[in-house]
């Protein structure tokens, strides 16, 4: 059973704080990972994707990958109360794959 | 560009109807994807459709059937509804298969009751 594991929150941190999310698998072989940020009551939407061990930089958001630790993370620099919403952790288990394994996400509120 | 859509966007049955969610994208996709998505279980994969003319099971295909009409389309069944496929549905698009160069598209989902 390939699975994603996120805590689910509330992660709540002030206003230009850094919040910091976590996400884990249970695959070692997993090929691509994503983030995708939802608004309550909306569609999510894709912020971050990454293959490759280390950091990848866009913005105010990194993610970072540890494949070794199976182990994926998304890091929210000047963290604004528009970015209060819930974050999904998404693992394509094999290369080519069609089928996207989500996490059941975690709520973060941005505190003014 | 309206992207993906999906009708209708709310929709309360009584055990045992049924019902057909439509999806249509203007996008030029070719995947396309039906997800529900429950309280404190992520979203959750129930049919893809890899290309027009295919369709496949993904994680919880009981209780569905799909449709893929033509590139644009492909709709989701509820032949008996049940008060477990109470959920919201999301449809989605894609070129190629999800990976770092290529991501899901969503319609604005579906809010299903089953009484």
């Amino acid at each position: 059973q390939k699975e994603v594991e996120q805590n689910s929150g509330p992660l709540s941190v002030p206003e230009g704080a850094i919040a910091s999310l976590n996400c884990t698998y249970s695959d070692r072989g997993s090929q691509s990972f994503f983030w995708y940020r939802q608004y309550s009551g909306k569609s999510p939407e894709l912020i971050m994707s990454i293959y490759s061990n280390g950091d990848k930089e866009d913005g105010r958001f990194t993610a970072q990958l540890n494949k070794a630790s199976q182990y994926v993370s998304l890091l929210i620099r000047d963290s604004q109360p528009s970015d209060s919403a819930t974050y999904l952790c998404a693992v394509n288990f094999g290369a080519g794959s069609y089928q996207l394994t989500f996490g059941k996400g975690t709520k973060l509120s941005v505190i003014p | 560009n309206a992207g993906v859509t999906q009708t209708p966007k709310f929709q309360v049955l009584k055990t045992g109807q049924s019902m057909t969610l439509q999806c249509a994208q203007d996008m030029n996709h070719n995947s396309m994807y039906w997800y529900r998505q429950d309280p404190g279980m992520g979203l959750r994969l129930i049919y893809y459709s890899a290309s027009e003319g295919t369709t496949d099971k993904g994680e919880v295909p009981n209780g569905y059937n799909v449709s893929r009409l033509n590139k644009r389309e492909f709709s989701l069944r509820l032949e008996s509804a049940a008060p477990s496929q109470t959920s919201v549905y999301f449809c989605a698009s894609s070129l190629t298969p999800p990976s770092t160069n290529e991501k899901l598209f969503f319609g604005s989902g579906t809010q299903l009751s089953v009484l």
